[in-house]
């Protein structure tokens, strides 16, 4: 069993699109994040969610929108997408917000290439 | 303010040791992470030391961190074909579950 899945796992699409990325995570954890890995490997946080609240969003475009319906679902959806959104997206989610460790576990990565 | 550096390439002999580095800022940082990251997969964890430790080992891993000098260390013993990957470090400042990676480190292990 997959432990944290995003789907797709590829997305191409042209300038201007609106694309979404799901997440799903089946261990339970309370909070999930999405973070971005650009062509040079830097690994930045987007947003974060506990329990389905927002806790972290860094400083993203407004055309990047995280929903999370339930504690176990972080999709995140982007309008009119740009060049230099293509990248690879990670969802990850860790136990709650204040577990010892502090342990990601990362999906396999989503990767958005705009046109 | 939180940045994690780290010196972007390694490359080693197969059997020989490899020794990644890493610097970070925050002081206020409780854990210190080393991920590894395979092509075309996501992170791992390796390993990891809570701030108040100088050395953690387990198994060909030893993570040396120097509190004073913010430095962290992730060394591989007796390094294989299989260790290359893409190696990076991460803080976590104190607070909430939100790390801060460096940019990664690539090894590549040659015969």
């Amino acid at each position: 069993d997959t432990a944290v899945s995003q789907t797709p796992k590829y997305l191409v699409t042209q300038m201007g699109n609106d694309k979404s990325i799901k997440c799903e995570q089946n261990l339970g954890h309370d909070t999930m994040y999405w973070y971005k890995q650009d062509s040079k490997k830097f690994l930045k946080i987007m947003f974060s969610y506990n329990n389905k609240e927002l806790i972290i969003n860094e400083t993203v475009p407004n055309r990047f929108s995280p929903k999370s319906p339930d504690k176990a679902h972080l999709n995140l959806h982007i309008n009119s997408l740009e060049l230099g959104d293509s990248a690879v997206y990670f969802c990850a989610s860790s136990q709650r917000r204040e577990s010892v460790t502090g342990e990601l576990f990362f999906g396999e990565g989503s990767r958005l290439t705009v046109l | 303010g939180e940045d994690v550096e780290q010196s972007l390439f390694l490359s080693v002999r197969e059997g020989d040791s490899s020794v990644i580095n890493c610097t970070y800022t925050d002081s206020s940082s409780t854990y210190l992470y080393w991920y590894k990251q395979e092509p075309g997969a996501g992170l791992q964890l390796l390993t990891y030391i809570f701030s108040n430790m100088d050395m953690k080992q387990d198994q060909r891993l030893t993570v040396l961190l120097n509190k004073k000098d913010k430095h962290l260390s992730l060394r591989i013993a007796d390094t294989q074909t299989g260790d290359s990957a893409i190696y990076f470090c991460a803080e976590r400042p104190g607070g909430y579950n939100k790390l801060i990676f460096g940019a990664g480190t690539r090894l590549a292990v040659h015969p």
